[in-house]
């Protein structure tokens, strides 16, 4: 099975921009969660979405925004970006039952100049 | 807040040494605990998992011991080898939860 793939791997912006990231999870995997990953601050929980459902939210604002579609794909988008939304955004697959292992992807490597 | 923590965040050891790396969680209501390693460049991969009715889980070269008592967590790497190299993290899942919290990470250095 192919793995989970983001896209793209690096991303430059300069503040005020808004991006969107994608993330294809494993073949059958209904679950996607989107991770910020920083060194102070380690994995952060974005959002999780199951069946084209926002399921679980963390405690972002509402700048960061995702959805996803019937086929398991996931985008997350972020608006009006600021210097501290630099990090790598990490992508992650699963079944979607309880107590499930993640299967992360490699990550989008964001910079807001 | 709840939080699940590690003690030391890097760990140097030589090559053919056993790595212990150490989590603490305060949630009781934890059942599902995973270690990931994440090399650079790379995204978390997974290692090992062990659920609540268990205290102790083997897989190659690694073990996980669970005590609930103190609520601690460790992973444990036999003969660790230059490419075992990473940040390793811990995660739980709190009863019926899907989405795990981590841990900071600790970051493993070998010496060859």
């Amino acid at each position: 099975k192919a793995g989970v793939t983001q896209t793209p791997r690096y991303l430059i912006k300069t503040r005020g921009q808004q991006v969107t990231l994608s993330c294809s999870p494993i073949s059958g995997h209904r679950s996607v969660s989107w991770y910020q990953q920083t060194p102070g601050q380690g994995l952060q929980f974005l959002f999780e979405y199951f069946s084209e459902t926002q399921r679980n939210k963390g405690n972002f604002p509402g700048r960061f925004s995702g959805r996803q579609f019937s086929n398991s794909r996931s985008e997350m988008n972020v608006s009006t970006l600021e210097l501290g939304d630099s990090a790598l955004y990490l992508c992650a697959s699963s079944p979607g039952t309880v107590n499930e292992k993640l299967f992360f992807g490699s990550g989008t490597q964001l910079s807001v100049l | 807040g709840e939080s699940v923590g590690l003690h030391l965040p890097t760990l140097s050891v030589q090559e053919g040494d056993n790595s212990i790396i150490n989590c603490a969680y305060s949630n009781s209501a934890s059942d599902y605990f995973i270690w990931y390693k994440q090399e650079s460049g790379k995204g978390p991969q997974f290692i090992i998992d062990i659920r609540s009715n268990m205290d102790k889980r083997q897989g190659q070269r690694v073990t996980v011991l669970l005590n609930k008592t103190v609520k601690h967590l460790s992973l444990q790497i036999a003969a660790t080898q230059p490419g075992d190299s990473a940040v390793y993290f811990c995660a739980e899942n709190r009863g019926g939860s899907y989405i795990p919290t981590f841990g900071r990470g600790t970051s493993l250095i070998v010496h060859p």
